[in-house]
């Protein structure tokens, strides 16, 4: 079975702070993404990354930037958290082209 | 990314009935999916369709890529009160690359 985890389930931040959100896989998948989902507005793609070190911008990818160091590792920095930026966080993966994309079961994060 | 229209948004329905819900766009896509999405958790893939005119089945899940390549259906029968949740369709453009376009999801609640 495809394993996506996620570092957190819940967390909690202050407007201002630098937060670091991290999503392993491992089935060796070439392929990862960072989505956000909003009630009403459904899943919006952040930023995607199809090889080590390698990065998109998805299409909401202001206020977040995102590192890829080894395969299976894939991570969403908030450089500077803002109220709006309170959301639930999904990470997914995908063999290379392959469209199914398999879900982490995502972070909920609360920023004060 | 390009939303897909995703109906009905909601369903209330008894269990033991049967439930269908669609999705469509005015592109052509190559590859049409289906998730769940239990409260809280990250979505979990049904069903894939990669062919035009394809139908499959995934217990009592059924789901057909449109033969127009512009829409798909997912069926669900028997419905029991563990269907209840949020399923979306998801579906990748032709020559888009890897990311996917997502509905807006259709809520199905089952009362016993």
């Amino acid at each position: 079975d495809v394993k996506v985890t996620q570092s957190s389930r819940y967390l909690v931040k202050r407007t201002g702070e630098k937060v670091f959100l991290e999503c392993v896989q491992d089935m060796d998948h070439e392929n990862m993404f960072w989505y956000r989902q909003d009630p009403g507005l459904g899943l919006r793609l952040i930023y995607f990354s199809y090889d080590v070190k390698m990065k998109e911008k998805g299409d909401i990818p202001e206020g977040y930037s995102v590192s890829r160091e080894k395969k299976e590792r894939f991570s969403l920095i908030l450089e500077s958290a803002s109220t709006n930026q309170t959301s639930m966080y999904l990470c997914a993966s995908s063999r290379e082209e392959i469209e199914t994309q398999y879900f982490g079961p995502g972070t909920r994060l609360l920023v004060l | 990314g390009q939303q897909l229209n995703q109906s009905p948004q909601s369903m209330f329905i008894q269990e033991g009935e049967d439930v269908s819900m669609n999705c469509t766009s005015s592109s052509i896509f190559n590859t049409w999916l289906w998730y769940k999405q239990d409260p809280g958790e990250g979505p979990v893939l049904l069903i894939a369709l990669y062919k035009a005119g394809e139908l499959t089945s995934n217990g009592r899940l059924t789901a057909q890529f449109g033969i127009t390549r512009k829409d798909s259906f997912l069926n669900i029968s028997a419905s029991i009160p563990s269907d209840v949740g949020i399923y979306f369709c998801a579906g990748q453009l032709k020559g888009s690359g890897y990311a996917l376009n997502f509905g807006k999801g259709t809520s199905l609640l089952v009362t016993p």
